[in-house]
């Protein structure tokens, strides 16, 4: 079936560092891949998304590239900030047949300043 | 345009009492989708909705039971429950390719 499988957090880094943080994904077909974004006590928000092989997302500095030879959708930022504390969702979807989306299990990042 | 809205945003019940949540999708979008999210199991789909009928369905029992009216807002009703349905239950609806979510309601089974 499908899985989306990311790193474990939480990840601490400095104010200005480079982030990455990794997602694989298992699909039949041709998913669409998503990252999306949690901030304490609230609902999740899109922060990029692609719908096929080699497509870049990108949004407020970050990017993700779909890699379809070795299923993965890693998300980066060159700089983070203090405001970029939040827990970070990989998820997929299939091209057709509605919305069901299979999330990994997050990501928390914390930055200090 | 107004955002995804859930109500009511918290709810306290004790084991075996039925509850019922509500969600009004982005005017115009004919998609509604609910998941649970609990630390233990992440973010899991339990139901998406689309104009009035089921199009995907979850690994939920059947005490977990959804419905969607004629105006596209849509409501999730859990009978019976257990200490392990607490949980922030998200709604989203849906155009395209995107999906967006509501604040979610926090569900604590006492």
């Amino acid at each position: 079936g499908n899985s989306v499988t990311q790193m474990e957090g939480p990840v601490t880094l400095s104010e200005e560092a480079f982030l990455t943080i990794n997602c694989t994904y298992t699909a039949t077909g041709y998913p669409s891949l998503f990252w999306y974004v949690q901030y304490p006590g609230e609902g999740l928000q899109l922060l990029l998304k692609a719908t096929k092989a080699d497509d870049k997302g990108s949004n407020k500095g970050f990017e993700a590239t779909y890699r379809k030879e070795t299923t993965s959708f890693h998300l980066e930022k060159g700089s983070v900030q203090v405001s970029d504390s939040a827990v970070y969702f990989c998820a997929l979807k299939r091209p057709t047949g509605g919305f069901k989306t299979i999330f990994g299990a997050g990501t928390r990042l914390f930055v200090k300043a | 345009k107004a955002g995804v809205t859930q109500t009511p945003r918290y709810l306290i019940k004790t084991r075996g009492q039925q509850v019922t949540l509500s969600c009004s999708p982005i005017s115009g979008h004919r998609s509604v989708s609910w998941y649970q999210q609990t630390p233990g199991q992440g973010l899991q789909f339990l139901f998406e909705y689309f104009s009035e009928t089921q199009r995907n369905k979850g690994n939920f029992p059947g005490r977990f039971s959804g419905r969607q009216f004629s105006n596209s807002r849509s409501e999730m009703n859990v009978s019976t429950l257990e200490l392990g349905d607490s949980a922030l239950y998200l709604c989203a609806s849906s155009e395209q390719e995107t999906q967006y979510f509501g604040p979610g309601t926090r569900l604590l089974v006492l």
